[in-house]
C-alpha cells in the first residue's frame, strides 16, 4: 500500500492563480481532512469527508473548495490564490470518521507571491 | 468549543534527563485525546493516544480529567527523540491540534 499520497510536494504560484493540490489514499479509508501548517499556528482543518459524496468544512475554510467522488481522493481546490495561503498543506485519513488513527501524507510546501 | 493548548514552543533538554511535554484541552463532551510527531523529513505520525494507555518508544501519557491535562512523558531523553510533538483532541468527526512543541534533545 502506498497510503497517502499527495502531489505535487512544492508549488509556487502567483497571487489571483487557481490550482488543485491532489490527495489518495488506497487503505478504503473513509474519512479524509486536509490541514494547513503555518509556523506557530500547529495544523488546522480545512475541510474533512466522512465519506464519498460528503464534505465538511473545518476551521480554516475560506478560499478552499473540495470534493469527494470517490473514497480515493479528496482534492483541494484553491479558487484564486492569496499570499495568506502560502502554507505546508497535508492530507490525512483514517479508517473511520471517528478518527482513529490518522495518516498523513507527506505534505505540499506552497508559496504563493 | 474544542481547544488544546501547548505551552511550550521550545523545550531543550539534554540526552537522558527527564522529558514532560505539555498539553491542556478544553472540550465539553469525553475527551479522546493523541499525541503526534512528526521528526524532521518524515511525515506526521501518531505515537500514542490516551485509550490505549501504551507506552512508545518509552513515552507515556495520562489523561487527567481534573487538570485537563494530557501531558506527554519520558524518563529519560534520547537524541533520536528531538521532533515537533502535537498534542490533539477528538471532536465530533474532527481533530484539533495543539501548536504544537519542538523538543530538540542535545548530547
Amino acid at each position: 500500500n502506498a497510503g497517502v499520497t499527495q502531489t505535487p510536494k512544492f508549488q509556487v504560484l502567483k497571487t489571483g492563480q487557481s490550482m488543485t493540490l491532489q490527495c489518495a489514499q488506497d487503505m478504503n479509508h473513509e474519512y479524509m481532512s486536509w490541514y494547513r501548517q503555518d509556523p506557530g499556528m500547529g495544523l488546522r482543518l480545512i475541510h474533512y469527508s466522512v465519506g464519498a459524496g460528503i464534505t465538511d468544512q473545518g476551521e480554516v475554510p475560506n478560499g478552499y473548495n473540495v470534493s469527494r467522488s470517490t473514497t480515493e481522493d479528496f482534492p483541494l481546490r484553491l479558487l484564486s490564490a492569496a499570499p495568506s495561503q502560502t502554507s505546508v498543506y497535508f492530507c490525512a485519513s483514517s479508517r473511520t470518521g471517528n478518527n482513529e488513527k490518522l495518516f498523513f501524507g507527506s505534505g505540499t510546501q506552497l508559496s504563493v507571491l | 468549543a474544542q481547544r488544546v493548548t501547548q505551552p511550550e514552543k521550545l523545550l531543550s533538554v539534554f540526552k537522558g534527563a527527564p522529558v514532560e511535554l505539555k498539553c491542556n484541552y478544553s472540550y465539553s463532551g469525553s475527551p479522546e485525546l493523541f499525541w503526534y510527531v512528526q521528526y524532521s523529513r518524515q511525515r506526521l505520525q501518531l505515537l500514542l493516544r490516551h485509550i490505549s494507555r501504551e507506552s512508545i518508544k518509552g513515552f507515556t501519557a495520562d489523561l487527567n480529567k481534573g487538570e485537563t491535562s494530557f501531558h506527554l512523558k519520558k524518563p529519560f531523553a534520547q537524541e533520536e527523540d528531538s521532533a515537533m510533538y502535537y498534542c490533539a483532541l477528538r471532536g465530533y468527526s474532527t481533530l484539533t491540534f495543539g501548536k504544537g512543541t519542538m523538543l530538540l534533545v542535545s548530547p
